[in-house]
């Protein structure tokens, strides 16, 4: 049984490096989604692509912040210049949606950032 | 706009039930409810959508008042199992699918 993966699972860096994550959806989802959850807080969305194209971006999203989704597939998240704010676990969502409402939207283990 | 979650924790003994209230002010097309443990993905538990219809785990129950835009989970027999952070994920018309979640409710199961 395939989730969805990320990777990677932890990743300590310093104020002002660049961190890339990867997530691989489950196979044939096309939606797939971006959340932040920071310690006591529910997922903040960040970003949303059906296919490969980006539908939408959260105005919480920064413009150090960029998503891609390469062929519709897997998908990266780069954060720029990293602040001690974007501190948190990533989460990467996919769901199968063929044009309802209500589809089961799964999440990966997430990726923890922490910036020091 | 975030939905509010109520109550905010709640302990119960092995056995006991245990209602978790999600409300939002906006009119919603779903709702989800998924359960995280401390480090962990959030797991999916159950859809209500506009309509009444409903999906996901057999052993957990929950409705959706869609004119109050109210949804409630309802855990009977608790486990030890059942302990973590439950979350509400509402989805609006024009939302792009995707899912706003409100803060969570933390649910702690003792022996």
């Amino acid at each position: 049984d395939t989730g969805v993966s990320q990777d990677p699972r932890h990743k300590i860096t310093k104020r002002g490096q660049n961190v890339t994550f990867r997530c691989d959806p489950i196979s044939e989802h096309n939606r797939l989604y971006w959340y932040r959850q920071t310690l006591g807080q529910g997922p903040e969305f960040l970003t949303y692509f059906q296919n490969e194209a980006q539908l939408e971006k959260s105005r919480l999203l920064s413009d150090r912040f960029s998503a891609e989704r390469p062929k519709g597939s897997f998908s990266t998240l780069e954060i720029q210049r990293t602040e001690q704010g974007d501190s948190a676990m990533y989460l990467c969502a996919s769901s199968l949606g063929q044009g309802a409402r209500g589809n089961t939207i799964y999440f990966g283990e997430g990726s923890w950032l922490t910036v020091v | 706009q975030q939905p509010v979650q109520s109550p905010q924790a709640v302990i119960l003994r092995e056995g006991e039930d245990a209602v978790i209230n999600c409300s939002s002010s906006k009119a919603l097309y779903s709702v989800h409810w998924y359960r995280q443990k401390h480090g962990e993905a959030p797991v999916f538990l159950m859809i209500l959508l506009k309509g009444g219809e409903q999906k996901g785990h057999e052993k957990i129950s929950a409705s959706f008042n869609e004119k109050k835009q109210q949804s409630s989970l309802y855990l009977t027999a608790s486990q030890l199992s059942y302990s973590g952070t439950y979350f509400c994920g509402t989805e609006r018309g024009g939302s792009n699918y995707k899912l706003t979640f409100g803060k969570g409710t933390l649910l702690t199961v003792n022996p």
